[in-house]
């Protein structure tokens, strides 16, 4: 399976750019980078997905590098309720018509106000 | 509104004894997914199903068992089988599997065996 590596937590101030990093360096070329958000004691949320170019969504902006072996989920503005663990997931074809989620730990983001 | 509803929340239960998680969707989806979610843990799937009357096994799929007799409803039963039973159960779903849409997370179902 395609492996992700994060940092364990960040903390950003609020009202700031947060930068969210993932690796990925085993990425192959159908795999799909999928950012998810889970806050306590909830079920995690879809945030972004790109395959090569940039993206933006009304929550987030995610940057995938060239190479594709890093992607970076950008939040433009970090409130109280940004606070959560982000999953950084390669979304990849497991076969039989099927894409799989596989997540890792993620990185718990602190927000302080 | 359209989502995803399981119950209920907090479920206790002795062990030994069988129990079923309930899922439904009113987005119309084909696929619908278990996780599993232990402390400090991703989630790790258990069972999936891309169509009525049809699932397969995820990574962690012993000691549990599913059906899906309605496009709606993709029950969880954890059995007396399963050897820690004990996490927070996830359901999920997603217009189809075929195409890496994203998937729609219900509030989860925390099961306490003792």
């Amino acid at each position: 399976d395609a492996k992700t590596t994060q940092p364990n937590s960040m903390e950003s101030n609020e009202e700031e750019p947060v930068h969210l990093p993932c690796n990925h360096s085993t990425i192959s070329g159908t795999d799909y980078i999928h950012w998810y958000r889970q806050l306590p004691s909830q079920g995690p949320e879809y945030v972004i997905h790109g395959l090569t170019s940039n993206v933006n969504n009304r929550m987030a902006s995610l940057a995938i590098a060239e190479d594709r072996k890093s992607s970076t989920l950008i939040l433009h503005r970090a409130t109280l309720r940004d606070a959560a663990v982000y999953y950084c997931i390669l979304r990849a074809y497991s076969g039989a018509g099927s894409y799989q989620l596989t997540f890792g730990k993620g990185t718990k983001l602190s927000v302080i106000p | 509104d359209g989502g995803i509803t399981q119950s209920p929340k907090y479920l206790f239960r002795k062990e030994g004894q069988n129990v079923t998680l309930s899922c439904e969707q009113n987005l119309n989806h084909d696929a619908m997914y278990w996780y599993r979610q232990d402390p400090g843990q991703g989630l790790r799937l258990i069972y999936y199903s891309q169509i009525v009357n049809d699932f397969q096994k995820g990574d962690i799929a012993e000691g549990y068992s599913v059906s899906r007799e309605k496009k709606e409803s993709f029950p969880l039963t954890v059995t007396s089988a399963q050897k820690n039973p004990t996490a927070f159960y996830l359901c999920a779903s997603s217009i189809q599997t075929g195409q890496p849409y994203e998937q729609y997370f219900g509030p989860g179902t925390r099961l306490t065996v003792t």
